[in-house]
């Protein structure tokens, strides 16, 4: 299937740090979702992106769809203790009269030291 | 309050044993989809549905089964077939159109 390249792997901030992931693709996708799954539960919707461009916030995090439709970011910033967790990119293809198809990155480890 | 709700949160197979999980929605979301985690990686797909009595296999649907007769629920048994079974299982729901996944709480399965 389809692949996407998620990095960094894991990251290790202090507290009050800004945090800064991405994902790449090497297709065109319609849509990036970014979610964040804490440990042993199912993961949350954080921010949907639609347009190439497009620059989303939701509090402290902003995420940004691409120009290219290939790539999105995720920034965190001023970070705080309740960040920690896993955080999944996902990407897919809307085809006329379906609902999505996801492809997920394999997801940014994050740890905040206090 | 409406949501997606998986069962049992840990479950253990026996060797040579099918097991069921459930996976049951109040969202009124037409799509439902079972996905598998593994240590390290991305969510993988195991089969989805687009409606009630229809049903697609996924990335990595070898040696599991599914069922759609309602569409709040969509079960997952996970066969003997399946040799390595040990992992974190997630259902997501969603309506048709440009709409975001959303996740149950997962079971996590594992071998005895």
């Amino acid at each position: 299937g389809q692949q996407l390249n998620q990095s960094p792997q894991s990251m290790f901030i202090q507290e009050g740090e800004d945090v800064s992931m991405n994902c790449t693709s090497s297709s065109i996708f319609n849509t990036w979702l970014w979610y964040k799954q804490d440990p042993g539960e199912g993961p949350v919707l954080l921010i949907a992106l639609y347009k190439a461009g497009e620059l989303t916030s939701n509090g402290r995090l902003t995420a940004q769809f691409g120009i290219t439709r290939k790539d999105s970011f995720l920034n965190i910033s001023a970070s705080i203790p309740s960040d920690v967790g896993i955080y999944f990119c996902a990407s897919g293809k809307i085809s006329s009269g379906s609902a999505r198809q996801l492809t997920f990155g394999s997801g940014t480890q994050l740890t905040v030291l206090p | 309050d409406g949501g997606i709700t998986q069962s049992p949160k840990y479950l253990f197979r026996k060797e040579g044993q099918n097991v069921t999980l459930s996976c049951e929605q109040n969202l009124n979301h037409d799509a439902m989809y079972w996905y598998r985690q593994d240590p390290g990686q991305g969510l993988r797909l195991i089969y989805y549905s687009q409606i009630v009595n229809d049903f697609q296999k996924g990335d990595i649907a070898e040696g599991y089964s599914v069922s759609r007769e309602k569409k709040e629920s969509f079960p997952l048994t996970v066969t003997s077939a399946q040799k390595n079974p040990t992992a974190f299982y997630l259902c997501a729901s969603t309506t048709w159109g440009n709409q975001p996944q959303h996740f149950g709480d997962g079971t996590r399965l594992s071998i005895l």
